[in-house]
């Protein structure tokens, strides 16, 4: 069974700039959850999806957004890019996101540099 | 705030010795947690996770330790083999909190040969 697939891997992008990342869940999982990783901060939860709907969202400012397809597919968007938001974004994907007990998947991750 | 820490950013221990990753919490709310293990250009992946309801939970080599007085908890690894050498995140998760983790700084091991 494939993993979570993350595109792109790498991005560069300048600042004002807008960005789209993709996230392909485990085939039949329809959670996927975004963190954020910067250096010394460990990962931030951003939000997660479930079934299309957005069922948690963390501490992050309205720039940044997602979406999930039906097909449980998920984006995640950040417009007017600032140098801080150069960091590891990861997906993580579950069968039903029933609550910690049931493991999360991670992606490898989509590294974004701002510059 | 940082609601989970891992206070030392790297570890480094010698083959077949034990491995000790430590982990702090100040949210009373958490009752779960978790351990991820985290190599370059992969994303992490689930290690081992205990319940408030334990104490300690061991999977192989594997032992994590809870002391919810101290809000505190602790990995083990025995004995520590060089493929152990990746980093170490702890996490949390409350009963409110559905799926999402709250993850700490995570820890950088180094196990030589």
């Amino acid at each position: 069974k494939a993993g979570v697939t993350q595109t792109p891997r790498y991005l560069i992008k300048t600042r004002g700039q807008q960005v789209t990342l993709s996230c392909s869940p485990i085939s039949g999982h329809r959670s996927v959850s975004w963190y954020q990783q910067t250096p010394g901060q460990g990962l931030q939860f951003l939000f997660e999806y479930f079934s299309e709907t957005q069922r948690n969202k963390g501490n992050f400012p309205g720039r940044f957004s997602g979406r999930q397809f039906s097909n449980s597919r998920s984006e995640m968007n950040v417009s007017t890019l600032e140098l801080g938001d150069s960091a590891l974004y990861l997906c993580a994907s579950s069968l039903l996101a029933s609550g910690p007990q049931e493991t999360q998947y991670f992606g490898p991750g989509t590294r974004l540099l701002v510059l | 705030d940082q609601q989970v820490k891992q206070n030392s950013p790297s570890l480094s221990v010698q083959e077949g010795r034990i491995s000790i990753l430590n982990c702090d919490y100040t949210n009373s709310m958490f009752d779960y947690f978790l351990w991820y293990k985290k190599y370059p250009a992969e994303g992490p992946t689930f290690l081992i996770s205990i319940s408030s309801i334990k104490d300690k939970n061991e999977d192989g080599r594997f032992t994590v330790f809870l002391n919810k007085s101290a809000k505190h908890l602790s990995l083990h690894i025995v004995p520590s083999q060089p493929g152990d050498s990746a980093v170490y995140f702890c996490a949390a998760s409350g009963e409110t909190s559905g799926s999402r983790l709250t993850f700490g700084e995570g820890t950088q091991l180094t196990v030589n040969p």
